[in-house]
């Protein structure tokens, strides 16, 4: 069936650090890919997507490259502010329709 | 990107209430859906619709009930609450139903509980 894994949380780091969340799926096909991020007390925003194998989704810094040959879609960036603290969800579309989640990980960006 | 609102967004109700959570979307997306997300972040799918007079249910067995009269309307009702259905209320539309590169967006969200 489709799943999504991501990387345990919370994942803790100081301004301007390096973040990689990890994130793998198993799929029927060659699902669309996205991650999402939810802010304290808020719904889910949509930060990126990649479509098919090799395509990268960026948007306000955060990167994923869609790697077929390892079913990993991590999310990226080089230099991360306190405002980048949320929850992170990596997520597929299933040829069904349905979108499937991973469970979430935590980011906590100190000063 | 969609513009999708929920209300209320914060809501405090006793046992035994009946109350209807209110989605709507200014897009004319096709596809609704109304997930639950509990304390540990999990997000479960609970119903959906492909439009107008279609509801289904979703993954988590819910006693939710959802209705679709409105292309742009999805209110998600509880007869009777209980503390069990205490938790993040997600609503979310998309463009293309069942196509691959559907995108759902998401409303802010109704955090409900249930004393």
């Amino acid at each position: 069936g489709n799943s999504v894994t991501q990387m345990e949380g919370p994942v803790t780091l100081s301004e301007e650090a390096f973040l990689t969340i990890n994130c793998t799926y198993t799929a029927t096909g060659y699902p669309s890919l996205f991650w999402y991020v939810q802010y304290p007390g808020e719904g889910l925003q949509l930060l990126l997507k990649a479509t098919k194998a090799d395509d990268k989704g960026s948007n306000k810094g955060f990167e994923a490259t869609y790697r077929k040959e390892t079913t990993s879609f991590h999310l990226e960036k080089g230099s991360v502010q306190v405002s980048d603290s949320a929850v992170y969800f990596c997520a597929l579309i299933s040829n069904t329709g349905k979108l499937i989640f991973g469970q979430g990980t935590t980011l906590q960006v100190k000063p | 990107e969609a513009d999708i609102y929920q209300t209320p967004r914060y809501l405090v109700i006793g046992t035994g209430k009946k109350i209807t959570l209110e989605c709507s979307q200014t897009m004319g997306h096709d596809k609704m859906y109304w997930y639950q997300q509990d304390p540990g972040m999990e997000l479960h799918l609970i119903h959906y619709s492909y439009g107008v007079n279609s509801t289904e249910k979703g993954d988590l067995s819910s006693e939710s009930t959802v209705s679709r009269i409105r292309t742009e309307h999805f209110p998600l009702t509880l007869e009777s609450a209980r503390p069990s259905h205490t938790s993040q209320y997600l609503c979310a539309s998309s463009e293309l139903a069942g196509a691959s590169t559907d995108t759902q967006y998401f409303g802010p969200g109704t955090r409900l509980t249930v004393l």
